[in-house]
C-alpha cells in the first residue's frame, strides 16, 4: 500500500465549479500535512498547511481527518489558472523534515 | 532573485557517462534535498542534509553520491548512467527548526535523459 494514497484524476471542471480532492495516509504517526501545487513541467510549490481544525485561504479549504487519516482540499469558483497538479504531502514522525507525496491529482478547468 | 537555483536544466547524456547537477539556495536555510520524479510523476526524496551533515539517505543506488560543501550548496554526482536514471530532479531547501510549517522551497528541476 503506497504511504499516500490520491485519485489520479483528471477532474474536468467548468470554470466557477467547485471542486474536491481526496487524500488518505497511511502512516498514523504522521504530523504534518500540506498541500502542494504543480504546474506542468514546474517545480511543486506550497499551496497550504492543512491544521486538525481545518483552515481556508481564499477559494481553498483543507480538512484533516486523523482518525480515518484523511485529508481533503476543496475549490471553490475554479479558475482557469486552478489548472494544475495538487500534491497531497504528509511528514514522517520525528526526526526531519522528511515529505512523503501523494502522486498528485491533475485538475483541468475549462472555459 | 531565485531563491533555488539548479544547473543544467536539462542533460542529455549516454549511458554510463558520469553527471553531475549543482543545486544553490539563498534563503538562508539549514536544510537541502535531493528529490527524484519519474515519468509517471512520483516525487521521491533521496537525500537530504542538514548543516552540511547526511540526515536522510533513502534506498539510493550507490552509484548516487550527494556532497555538500556549505550549507547553500547541496550536489548530486551519479556514476556510471543508466536508462532507468531519466527524469526530473528536484533540489528544494527548507529551515528545519521552524515548527510545524516546514515549508520546503524546490528548484526548477534538472531534466535528465539517458539514451
Amino acid at each position: 500500500r503506497k504511504e499516500v494514497e490520491q485519485d489520479p484524476g483528471p477532474f474536468n471542471v467548468p470554470e466557477g465549479a467547485t471542486v474536491a480532492f481526496n487524500c488518505t495516509y497511511s502512516n498514523s504517526a504522521s504530523q504534518s500535512f500540506f498541500w502542494y501545487r504543480q504546474d506542468c513541467r514546474k517545480e511543486p510549490k506550497l499551496l497550504m498547511s492543512v491544521y486538525s481544525s481545518g483552515n481556508e485561504d481564499g477559494r481553498f479549504t483543507a480538512q484533516l481527518n486523523r482518525a480515518s487519516q484523511y485529508i481533503s482540499l476543496l475549490i471553490r469558483d475554479s479558475k482557469l489558472s486552478d489548472s494544475a497538479t495538487y500534491l497531497c504531502v504528509v511528514t514522517t514522525s520525528g526526526g526531519y523534515n522528511k515529505l512523503i507525496f501523494g502522486a498528485g491529482t491533475r485538475l483541468a478547468v475549462h472555459p | 532573485d531565485t531563491a533555488v537555483s539548479q544547473t543544467p536544466k536539462y542533460l542529455v547524456t549516454q549511458m554510463g557517462n558520469d553527471k553531475s547537477i549543482k543545486c544553490e539556495q539563498n534563503l538562508g536555510h539549514d536544510t537541502m534535498y535531493w528529490y527524484k520524479q519519474d515519468s509517471k510523476k512520483f516525487l521521491k526524496i533521496m537525500f537530504s542534509y542538514n548543516n552540511k551533515e547526511l540526515i536522510i539517505n533513502e534506498t539510493v543506488p550507490n552509484r548516487f553520491s550527494p556532497k555538500s560543501p556549505d550549507k547553500a550548496h547541496l550536489n548530486l554526482h551519479i556514476n556510471s548512467l543508466e536508462l532507468g536514471d531519466s527524469a526530473v530532479y528536484f533540489c528544494a531547501s527548507s529551515q528545519a527548526d521552524r515548527g510545524d510549517r516546514r515549508e520546503q522551497y524546490f528548484g526548477p528541476g534538472t531534466r535528465l535523459t539517458v539514451t
